[in-house]
């Protein structure tokens, strides 16, 4: 099956603290996203990028950068952390052709105090 | 722009009945249609995929039929077991720009 692993699992930061948020695919896939999932709001698309280089704007980008330094990995970085960033991250892969499954890793939960 | 809408948080069941969870959609483009299924403390994986409008797809005793008519992909199943508890989304792809997108999720509840 389809591997995309994320580290670190589990993320305490300070208000204002810089945060690093990795995503590694070992799919070939083109498509990479960032997600972040919260109760009542389900998954909303932060960034997203179909190759090494590329970088599109999601559904909730304000206060996060991203960057595809080259297909397997994904970065999301949080400059300035604040506690309404706290929440459950998820890194996904595709391979961007019609009807193609996105897989999903196992999710960074960032608590930010 | 895009925008999937599930319009039920939370849908509480007895085992062996069955559920339909509700997801309209709004795209100008054409639609490609998933559930994804999160049981907890897992990552989501794909339940059911479709694009072909009026085409009943299955998978795991779940079944789903595109409508572009009415914009719908409901997701069904005839009897619901305790392993069926879950979250699930319905999801819109935009192929053209690469885009998934989720709506807010329905929380499935079997009780025994």
């Amino acid at each position: 099956e389809a591997a995309v692993t994320q580290s670190p699992r589990n993320k305490v930061t300070v208000t204002g603290g810089n945060v690093t948020l990795s995503c590694r695919q070992t799919n070939s896939h083109n498509y990479m996203y960032w997600y972040r999932q919260d109760t009542g709001h389900g998954l909303r698309l932060i960034h997203y990028s179909y190759g090494a280089g590329n970088l599109q704007i999601g559904d909730v980008p304000d206060g996060y950068k991203a960057t595809r330094t080259t297909q397997e990995d994904f970065f999301l970085l949080l400059e300035l952390a604040s506690p309404s960033q706290t929440s459950l991250y998820f890194c996904a892969s595709s391979g961007g052709q019609l009807n193609t499954e996105v897989f999903f890793g196992k999710g960074t939960r960032l608590t930010v105090v | 722009g895009d925008s999937v809408t599930q319009t039920e948080g939370l849908v509480t069941l007895t085992k062996g009945l069955p559920v339909m969870l509700n997801c309209t959609y709004q795209t100008t483009y054409s639609p490609f249609l998933f559930w994804y299924v999160q049981h907890l403390n897992e990552a989501p994986k794909l339940l059911l995929k479709s694009s072909t409008d009026n085409k009943r797809t299955e998978h795991q005793g779940f079944y789903a039929t595109l409508h572009k008519s009415s914009s719908s992909f409901h997701l069904q199943k005839s009897s619901v077991q305790l392993s069926d508890s879950a979250l699930y989304f319905c999801a819109l792809l935009n192929y053209n720009q690469g885009k998934l997108i989720f709506g807010q999720g329905t929380k499935l509840s079997i009780k025994p």
